[in-house]
């Protein structure tokens, strides 16, 4: 069945590193969402890609979509401890979400 | 503030009881979906309703259902509860039927004791 993995499961940096999160699946995606979940809170959207090679911004966060949309990746630059959380992708095809297993990060000041 | 509301916050109960989780959306969304979080794992995609009518399905147990409401508010139901199925539950919506981005409710922490 559809799978969509997240590699790493967990992720400890100091403040000021770079994070990254990779998101794959099993099959080609319509679209792809992030989200991210803070400890204790609720997820929230971050960002949509749709189209084969998309790069988006959004200050420090730059997200891909990979060429053959089957893979994705979330990348922090110069992590701050406001980034710590839970990262989920969520890929879409037909008529479903299928979350990622997610990415906790956790920012050592 | 999503604009997605759930309740209760949390609920405490034992097994084999049945209980009942409410959720209401973003004013204007026509789209409620679930899911379930537990501890070790991820976001399970339980069931979507879209403007009254089953949409999608999950991973959803054949003792859990849901409906959503001619007023868009959505209901969840667990019944004959296990341990197992101690968890967060989540509900989220969208405007459309279409699998846009969706906004969370702050979820309902299930205790099964």
């Amino acid at each position: 069945g559809q799978q969509v993995m997240q590699i790493p499961q967990y992720q400890h940096v100091q403040e000021g590193e770079d994070f990254t999160t990779y998101c794959n699946s099993s099959t080609t995606l319509s679209n792809i969402q992030w989200y991210k979940q803070r400890p204790g809170g609720h997820p929230v959207f971050l960002i949509q890609l749709v189209k084969s090679g998309e790069v988006k911004k959004q200050k420090r966060l730059t997200f891909q979509f990979g060429e053959a949309k089957k893979n994705s990746s979330l990348h922090i630059t110069a992590t701050q401890t406001t980034d710590v959380g839970t990262y989920f992708c969520a890929g879409v095809t037909g008529n479903q979400f299928y979350f990622g297993t997610g990415t906790s990060l956790t920012v050592i000041p | 503030d999503s604009g997605v509301t759930q309740t209760p916050k949390h609920l405490i109960t034992a097994t084999g009881q049945r209980v009942t989780l409410r959720c209401s959306p973003r004013s204007g969304d026509l789209s409620v979906y679930w899911y379930q979080q537990s501890l070790d794992q991820g976001l399970q995609f339980l069931i979507q309703y879209y403007n009254g009518e089953e949409r999608a399905k999950g991973n959803i147990l054949e003792r859990f259902s849901a409906q959503q409401f001619p007023d868009l508010h959505s209901e969840l139901n667990l019944s004959s509860l296990e341990l197992g199925d101690s968890a967060l539950y989540f509900c989220a919506s969208s405007v459309a039927g279409g699998l846009l981005r969706q906004f969370f409710g702050p979820g309902t922490r299930l205790t099964v004791l």
